[in-house]
């Protein structure tokens, strides 16, 4: 079956721009997380959905970094006036428990890599 | 918050020889323990867990063991192949309560 698809797999922008990042979970998964991924490092948490809501975005680096999943599949990373910084490979992952995050297996798609110049 | 440190960050063996990679974590609450695999452009992909209520746990080649009391896990790979080259996480959580919390990552080649 279709694992978790995440578009565009790789984004060049410049400084100042906006960008979005669109994460397709495995149908029926409720649970959707979004981990960043620095060239050498594990994956850092930045948020979690469980169905429509962000229940836990305490990984979030600031407020330029915005997450939805309005209709509680399909999720969208928002960041705002790009960093250099923010150059990384953002990783989206789903799950289909209920129980909470950091709960069984997460099935994690092959990222967007962003590459602010 | 949780803290995972990695070691080592890079191994390598000889095809046939067994790895071990060995993960600490900082907070004692934590009783979910899982290992990711990833492959040069995919994402992470679980290869096995285990669970603060068990000390070991085998699935054909690869075994993990967790010592609660020093707060370490490891993970054991036997009769290595070529296709075991990958990066390893270890990651770490509070089921219910905390996000899966990463190390570094451990960098495994298999020398045929």
């Amino acid at each position: 079956g279709a694992g978790v698809s995440q578009t565009p797999s790789n984004k060049v922008t410049e400084k100042g721009k906006y960008v979005e990042l669109r994460c397709d979970p495995i149908s029926g998964h409720t649970a959707l997380y979004w981990y960043r991924q620095s060239l050498g490092q594990g994956p850092e948490f930045l948020i979690y959905f469980q169905g429509t809501g962000a229940a836990d975005d305490s990984g979030l680096p600031n407020d330029r970094f915005f997450a939805v999943r309005p209709e509680g599949s399909v999720s969208t990373l928002k960041i705002q006036r790009t960093e250099r910084g923010d150059s990384a490979v953002y990783l989206c992952a789903s799950s289909p428990g209920t129980s909470g995050m950091g709960t069984g297996e997460l099935f994690f798609g092959e990222g967007s890599r962003l590459t602010v110049l | 918050g949780e803290n995972v440190e990695q070691h080592p960050s890079t191994l390598s063996v000889q095809e046939g020889d067994s790895a071990v990679i060995k993960c600490t974590y900082s907070d004692s609450a934590s009783n979910y323990f899982p290992w990711y695999k990833q492959e040069l452009g995919k994402g992470p992909q679980l290869i096995i867990d285990i669970r603060s209520n068990v000390g070991e746990k085998k699935d054909q080649r690869i075994a993990v063991t967790l010592n609660k009391t020093a707060k370490h896990f490891s993970l054991h790979i036997t009769e290595t192949q070529p296709e075991d080259s990958a990066v390893y996480f270890c990651a770490a959580s509070i089921p219910g309560n905390t996000p899966l919390v990463f190390g570094k990552g451990t960098r495994l080649s298999v020398i045929a």
